[in-house]
């Protein structure tokens, strides 16, 4: 069974701290591996991750992927309490059809708060 | 504008009544998929449909059944075998060219 572990479950930080969130994973056939960022209803996406070593950014925010020892973080710089929301990892793995999507495993995410 | 809608956002229903939630999308995506969502927790794969008329159980496909007809239409029935029905529920597509879903706003249904 394919399976993704987040850590920790949950964190509250000062405005202006630092975060670091992890995901491992044990999956047959990765894809890629994705984080979302979920305030209140839709997940909305920050990054696919499928190469190792190779650091993707935006803003505040970066992600790095290891597939040999299967885990990804997310960094959080200078957060504000805008970044406070739950953050999810999600791994896919290799569909058996051309032409569509792949099964997304999730972990049970990260929830963040950053307060004042 | 291209997205996913999911209806109703909200439901309630007495125990032992089946219910059908709807989501469709117009962003022209092959694959589709139903995720469902406890309080605390992540995203629990329910069922995905990679392409028209097929479809696969995920994790937790107990006391759930789906359809797949139409290529913009994934709906979701939770059938009086599901447990604990009381969930948020959310519907996604998938962009293959560049690996990212997209979802719905969610429907929250409450069993009574």
């Amino acid at each position: 069974e394919d399976k993704v572990v987040q850590s920790p479950l949950s964190l509250v930080v000062h405005e202006g701290d630092t975060v670091t969130l992890n995901c491992s994973y044990e999956v047959t056939n990765f894809r890629s591996l994705l984080w979302y960022k979920q305030e209140k209803k839709a997940p909305t996406f920050l990054f696919m991750l499928t190469s190792s070593g190779i650091e993707k950014k935006s803003g505040r925010l970066s992600s790095i992927l290891d597939k040999k020892e299967l885990f990804s973080i997310l960094n959080i710089t200078a957060t504000q309490t805008g970044d406070s929301a739950i953050y999810l990892c999600a791994v896919s793995v290799g569909g058996i059809l051309t032409g569509g999507g792949n099964k997304l495993t999730f972990g049970t995410g990260t929830q963040l708060k950053v307060e004042l | 504008d291209g997205g996913i809608t999911q209806s109703p956002k909200y439901l309630f229903r007495k125990e032992g009544q089946n219910v059908t939630l709807s989501c469709e999308q117009n962003l022209n995506h092959d694959a589709m998929y139903w995720y469902r969502q406890d309080p605390g927790q992540g995203l629990r794969l329910i069922y995905y449909s990679q392409i028209v008329n097929d479809f696969q159980k995920g994790d937790i496909a107990e006391g759930y059944s789906v359809s797949r007809e139409k290529k913009e239409s994934f709906p979701l029935t939770v059938t009086s075998a599901q447990k604990n029905p009381t969930a948020f529920y959310l519907c996604a597509s998938y962009a293959k060219h560049t690996g990212e879903l997209f979802f719905g706003e969610g429907s929250r249904l409450t069993v009574l």
